[in-house]
């Protein structure tokens, strides 16, 4: 089964509010990462935080990570056109498996 | 660093033909994964190799589909006989996994499959 899902499926905004996607769980992790996929391209990678970790900023993102709850959350600050997209977390379990698992992802439309 | 490499960009082939997809990693990376991206079933991991060495293949659908890596810098996902319902985006990807176990994993462009 999967092991993240996201929430919403779908989220539409204006251009300059902020959009808030959550990611949810089942099992330990030892990292959660964050990607992101514009239409008819690869994911890119955006984030990863790892499982010891509560809070991690990357410029006009922020995630954090409640492993209590075995959940996620990516805010976008100050959304623009350009951040339409899908977004997905992948979590890593605690193996050595190397592999990460996607969830379904969310899909974002910022509306200029 | 060109990224992940993957070819062809677009396949079109008949049900029953055989389709090889291409991916050439990043260079350094030891691990490189397959996935299949539908509307339907989402982003999946087919099978994926660390060292050149295959280390989960449970997500290959069937016997029809088949993966190798010879070297460091190439792999192939091979479709033999290919099938409609395997119409869809295959994305390969790399990581380099040290003992810091960094997990972000870099993608390539895709191909898009039609089998008619």
């Amino acid at each position: 089964s999967q092991q993240g899902e996201e929430d919403p499926q779908a989220l539409s905004i204006q251009e300059g509010e902020n959009a808030t996607m959550n990611c949810s769980y089942k099992t330990s992790i030892n990292n959660l990462q964050w990607y992101r996929q514009n239409s008819g391209r690869g994911l890119v990678h955006l984030i990863l935080i790892r499982s010891n970790e509560r809070e991690k900023h990357s410029g006009r993102l922020r995630v954090t990570l409640d492993t209590s709850k075995k959940s996620s959350s990516l805010l976008i600050t100050a959304s623009r056109a350009a951040d339409t997209a899908s977004y997905f977390c992948a979590t890593a379990y605690n193996t050595n498996a190397g592999k990460s698992t996607f969830g379904d992802g969310t899909t974002l439309t910022v509306k200029p | 660093d060109a990224g992940v490499i993957q070819s062809p960009r677009h396949e079109v082939t008949e049900m029953g033909q055989e389709v090889t997809l291409r991916c050439k990693p990043i260079s350094g990376h030891n691990s490189l994964f397959w996935y299949r991206q539908t509307m339907m079933r989402g982003l999946e991991l087919l099978i994926y190799f660390n060292n050149n060495v295959p280390i989960d293949d449970s997500g290959m659908p069937e016997d029809r589909f088949s993966a190798k890596m010879p070297n460091a810098s190439f792999s192939t996902l091979k479709i033999q006989p290919s099938e409609p319902r395997d119409s869809a985006v295959y994305f390969c990807a790399s990581s380099f996994r040290g003992r810091d176990m960094g997990y972000e994993q870099y993608f390539g462009p895709g191909t898009r499959l039609t089998v008619t």
